[in-house]
């Protein structure tokens, strides 16, 4: 099992849509969760830290629920512009700093 | 300009030359990294630094080697290029009290 799975998509999506990822993780001491967005051959951008109490930002929002291991990240009225790749990141534990990437979900916003 | 720069951004080689990847950060952070990226797969961690004098390996390092100039220089190298190391290179800084990582534009390298 990979330590940090995602559906690779793509998922295609009309504007104004509402859609979720999911992402898995298979280490139950992990501390803390990331979403990254990274655009067609650039480089990888923090989105959302995730907090164990769920935060939102905006039209995004993000979940995480331990006990299932697996965070959610959430977007409403979606945008053109948030066709992207959605990378899933958990730092496995205290005082490990080799974060663990999960390979992307492709979100494809048509119009 | 860039907090993060990495060069070449293209590289095209040949198997066996000997390559070097650079990346400079005008961040201040101490902590910084390099990953490949191919498609399909997360990105892995090559070998990453927490200052000048440390320097740890990553999920990934056989074939690579790293120097650490001065705090805001990393340099990546790859001895004897082989094809299986074709990939999109990315340097990353972070800070030492927070994880976000910062990343440079990427470098894309075929080895031929």
């Amino acid at each position: 099992r990979k330590e940090v799975e995602q559906d690779p998509g793509p998922f295609n999506v009309p504007e104004g849509a509402t859609v979720a990822f999911n992402c898995t993780y298979s280490n139950s001491a992990s501390q803390s969760f990331f979403w990254y967005r990274q655009d067609c051959r650039k480089e990888p951008k923090l989105l959302m830290s995730v907090y164990s109490s769920g935060n939102e930002d905006g039209r995004f929002t993000a979940q995480l629920n331990r006990a299932s291991q697996y965070i959610s990240l959430l977007i409403r009225d979606s945008k053109l512009s948030d066709s992207a790749t959605y990378l899933c990141v958990v730092n496995p534990g205290e005082g490990n700093y080799q974060l663990i990437w999960g390979a992307g979900t492709k979100l494809i916003i048509k119009p | 300009d860039a907090d993060v720069t990495q060069t070449p951004r293209n590289r095209i080689t040949k198997t066996g030359k000997r390559i070097m990847l650079e990346c400079s950060q005008t961040k201040g952070h101490d902590r910084m990294y390099w990953y490949r990226q191919d498609p399909g797969l997360g990105l892995r961690l090559i070998y990453y630094s927490f200052d000048v004098k440390d320097i740890n390996k990553g999920e990934i390092s056989d074939g690579y080697s790293v120097s650490r100039q001065a705090q805001a220089k990393f340099s990546l190298s790859l001895e004897s290029a082989i094809p299986n190391q074709t990939a999109l290179y990315f340097c990353a800084t972070a800070s030492t009290s927070y994880n976000e990582q910062f990343f440079g534009p990427g470098t894309r390298l075929t080895v031929l």
